[in-house]
């Protein structure tokens, strides 16, 4: 069974840069997976950052930006502000109506 | 503005079957380039997808879910339904329903704000 893989978590001081990454525990991860991320605060829904590896949806700040790095998937926050205090989490596609979220990873911003 | 809205149970005995149903509206359940999903959280736990359904009635099931899962669609109504059968506690988590964006590329781009079921006797 394919697991895609996260940092589970990762801190990143205010104004900073952070990288997360999204991977496959066997193989590479390319844009042929369409990549998408989704951010989520406690007690809420998930919010739809990215899809299609690099494409902003409707409303996401510019400082975020996504990409693949190597054999992975990323998602990059340049600038990192308080409320990008999140848990973020990663969906590849398998192909055949088939998503596989990543395990999350708690971002921490102080 | 879409928005999704589930509604269900938040108890559900062991052994029963859990059954929820997403409600659409500020859009048609039956756009052509949509699927519909439900996606579960546990407790303190990550996201896991557990089916989607397509307006026409097709259907993908998590394959670890699948000999348990039924989701369905209900056209006029605008809805779309899920139901788990032989629950345990493992099952408890938030339900969420959400826009299934397939059209080569799969995302989810629009989301229920969840709903909890909490599974004991």
């Amino acid at each position: 069974q394919t697991v895609v893989t996260q940092e589970p978590s990762f801190s990143v001081s205010p104004g900073g840069t952070v990288t997360l990454t999204c991977g496959l525990s066997s193989g590479s991860v390319s844009t042929n997976y369409y990549p998408s991320w989704y951010q989520q605060t406690p007690g809420q829904a998930p919010r739809t950052l990215m899809y299609s590896t690099k494409i902003r949806s409707s409303g996401v700040p510019d400082r975020f930006s996504g990409s693949i790095l190597g054999n992975k998937a990323a998602l990059t926050i340049t600038g990192a502000q308080a409320e990008d205090d999140s848990d973020y989490y990663c969906v590849l596609y398998m192909g055949s109506g088939v998503p596989v979220f990543g395990g999350g990873t708690k971002l921490t911003v102080l | 503005q879409l928005q999704l809205q589930e509604s269900g149970p938040g108890l559900v005995k062991p052994s029963e079957t859990l059954s929820l149903t997403c409600t659409v509206s500020g859009g048609s359940i039956t756009s052509s380039a949509y699927y519909w999903g439900w996606i579960r959280q546990p407790p303190g736990k990550g996201l896991e997808w557990i089916g989607s359904v397509y307006y026409s009635g097709n259907t993908y099931y998590n394959p670890s879910l699948k000999s348990r899962v039924t989701i369905s669609v209900d056209t006029p109504k605008n809805h779309f339904s899920l139901k788990l059968n032989s629950v345990t506690a493992a099952d408890t988590a938030v339900y969420y329903c959400a826009r299934v964006m397939w059209f080569g590329e799969l995302f989810f781009d629009f989301w229920g704000q969840g709903t909890l079921v909490t599974v004991s006797s």
